[in-house]
């Protein structure tokens, strides 16, 4: 079965340096990958998708995808404190693209 | 936009009960989910159901049973609440690929 992990668990980083969290997969067939954010006060929201290998950006959010590494990123450009919050990734296989399985979670934190 | 309601929000039982989480969305979304979120850990997939009346299990489903009885709404059961037990339930449905959430439901059992 499919085991995402998510590294570190924690991270902290001042306001303005970027913030990279980490995400590996187990399952070579897997082709769909969401980064999510939960902020304790809301739900969770989407950040940015990606596909294929190389890089997808979304305003201050890009992500990495190696698949071949199974090991896909999320770098955080010119973070807030407001970006203070729990980083998901999820992750489905190309044979079953309805089950989705999410990561351990980063909780990030920005200093003013 | 649509949206997802979970019911209730705050859920408290008893060692041992069974207790039941009610989710229904106004997406029309055909796929749906159930995940559990214990404190400081990410989602963990315990039911999901890709049309009215399927059940596919996840990594997590004993001690769950779930029904689709319409395409709208998904529940979910604990058969046996365990003491101690703290965790939040979220339900999801899914649509042109991006998963879209409730708002939780907290469950403490005492």
């Amino acid at each position: 079965q499919q085991k995402v992990q998510q590294s570190p668990e924690s991270l902290t980083v001042s306001e303005g340096a970027m913030a990279s969290l980490n995400c590996t997969f187990s399952d070579g067939t897997s082709n769909n990958f969401r980064w999510y954010r939960q902020h304790s006060a809301k739900g969770l929201e989407v950040l940015v998708s990606i596909f294929s290998d190389g890089e997808k950006e979304e305003g201050r959010f890009t992500a990495h995808l190696n698949r071949a590494n199974l090991h896909v990123s999320l770098h955080i450009r010119e973070p807030q404190p407001s970006d203070s919050a729990v980083y998901l990734c999820a992750v489905s296989i190309v044979s079953n693209t309805n089950k989705v399985v999410f990561g351990t979670g980063t909780r990030l934190q920005v200093l003013p | 936009g649509g949206i997802i309601t979970q019911t209730p929000k705050f859920l408290i039982g008893q060692e041992g009960q069974k207790l039941t989480l009610k989710c229904q969305q106004n997406f029309n979304h055909d796929t749906m989910y159930w995940y559990r979120q214990d404190s400081g850990k990410g989602l963990r997939l315990i039911y999901y159901s890709i049309t009215e009346n399927d059940l596919q299990k996840g990594d997590l489903s004993e001690g769950y049973d779930a029904s689709r009885e319409k395409k709208s709404s998904f529940s979910l059961t604990v058969t046996s609440a365990q003491k101690n037990e703290m965790a939040v339930f979220l339900c999801a449905s899914r649509g042109t690929g991006k998963v879209f959430f409730g708002k939780g439901t907290r469950l403490t059992v005492v």
